[in-house]
């Protein structure tokens, strides 16, 4: 089946600092989805992508749909501590647009 | 919240037992999806439905069965439960299939000794 390759698995870093994560697939996506989650609850939508190389903004966070629709990126700029949790990768794949398949996520740890 | 509630929230079976997770929803959307989560694993799916009576296969479907009869439940039963079952199941809901809004459940914490 699709498989999504998320990385890096985890990252320490200062508060303040910028945070870039990817995801990479061998096939093409329709759509690009990030998330995060907490500790004890489910993943929340962060970001939603529908075009290849839509650039899209929420707050902090910036995520890109890859040009080759087979790749994402997100970005979070200036770290600050609720920002520590683990953060997801998602997508519809072109064959088998109906499942919603994610990669194995990123965990993130900040030092105050 | 997003009105997906999933039942139990916790489960201690045990080995060669039925089990059925409970997913409800209040929102009337169509797509449903049942994840389990894992360390190092992320999300992976197990049963989707894109309709009342529509249900497809994720890729770790074997050992799982579901059913949605209606559409606001999404039923996953484990017809006799493992111990590689154990896990945190995730539902999930969405209007269509290429809709943003895909909200998640809180998890259902399943332990098979």
């Amino acid at each position: 089946g699709q498989q999504l390759n998320q990385s890096p698995q985890s990252m320490f870093i200062q508060e303040g600092e910028d945070v870039s994560m990817n995801c990479t697939s061998s096939s093409i996506f329709n759509t690009w989805l990030w998330y995060k989650q907490d500790p004890g609850e489910g993943p929340v939508l962060l970001i939603a992508l529908y075009k290849a190389g839509e650039l899209t903004s929420n707050g902090r966070l910036t995520a890109q749909f890859g040009i080759t629709r087979k790749d994402s990126f997100l970005n979070i700029s200036a770290s600050i501590p609720s920002d520590v949790g683990i953060y997801f990768c998602a997508g519809h794949p072109i064959q088998g647009a109906q499942k919603l398949v994610f990669g194995q996520g990123t965990r993130l740890t900040i030092n105050p | 919240d997003a009105g997906i509630t999933q039942s139990p929230r916790h489960k201690v079976t045990e080995t060669g037992t039925p089990v059925t997770l409970r997913c409800h929803q209040t929102e009337n959307h169509r797509y449903m999806y049942w994840y389990r989560q894992d360390p190092g694993h992320g999300l992976r799916l197990i049963h989707y439905s894109y309709g009342v009576k529509d249900t497809d296969k994720g890729e770790v479907s074997d050992g799982y069965s579901v059913s949605r009869s209606k559409t606001e439940d999404f039923l996953l039963t484990l017809e006799s439960a493992t111990s590689s079952q154990t896990s945190v199941y995730f539902c999930a809901i969405s209007r269509t299939e290429m809709n943003t809004e895909a909200f998640f459940g809180q998890g259902t914490r399943l332990t098979v000794v």
